[in-house]
């Protein structure tokens, strides 16, 4: 069964402490991993797709990356207004779906 | 905006109620999605439309009913739910029901069953 579990639930960081989220996940065969974005009383938005092990995407001080078994969401000298959920998601090659998989996703709190 | 809006925002509705959640695109999009958002819980897909064709139902319960009159619109009628049922749905919108495809997700409407 096509699973997703991120890491950490919850995490703070100063402004300017960067870190990274956790996102690992089975699948069998792996069409695509899914980053997305949720502000508080909003819908997710979409961040990055990744689709093999190695590869890496940027967008402004984030930076995902992608091996067998886990992605990497980096943020780097976060600011306050990067403070949201992220949500990892997977889609498989399994069955006849073409459904995301998604995590319960980490909550990420950036202090002035 | 994402350029998926649904309505309402809010809703508060009694377990004997009936009532309905709209969701509009003009992006474009062949394919819809409802999303029903828990607290502690992963997003769970309830339902999905390509070209207007129902094309998963994830064992949903028959208390809610999807319907898909159009390419850009999208409801999910609500009659006799439960206190469980409370949660954040969320609609989205991609070009096809296909791998490798972003999703424009809505604001999403608050549902509380009381």
């Amino acid at each position: 069964e096509d699973q997703v579990t991120q890491s950490p639930e919850a995490l703070r960081l100063q402004e300017g402490e960067s870190s990274s989220l956790n996102c690992s996940y089975t699948v069998s065969g792996l069409r695509g991993l899914f980053w997305y974005r949720q502000d508080p009383g909003k819908g997710p938005e979409f961040l990055f797709t990744l689709y093999s092990a190695g590869e890496e995407k940027e967008k402004e001080r984030l930076k995902a990356t992608l091996t067998k078994k886990e992605s990497f969401l980096h943020i780097t000298a976060p600011k306050p207004e990067d403070s949201a959920t992220y949500l990892c998601a997977v889609q498989g090659y399994g069955g006849a779906t073409n459904k995301l998989i998604f995590g319960t996703g980490t909550l990420l709190a950036v202090q002035p | 905006e994402t350029g998926v809006t649904q309505t309402p925002r809010h809703l508060v509705m009694g377990m004997t109620n009936k009532k309905s959640l709209k969701c509009e695109q003009h992006l474009g999009h062949n394919a819809m999605y409802w999303y029903k958002q828990s607290a502690k819980k992963p997003l769970e897909l309830m339902f999905v439309y390509s070209l207007e064709e129902r094309v998963e139902n994830n064992s949903v319960p028959s208390r809610f009913s999807p319907e898909c009159p159009n390419s850009s619109h999208l409801f999910l009628h609500l009659h006799t739910l439960q206190p469980e049922d409370s949660a954040l749905y969320l609609c989205a919108s991609s070009q096809e029901w296909a791998w490798d495809t972003e999703a424009f997700f809505g604001q999403g409407t608050r549902l509380t069953v009381v």
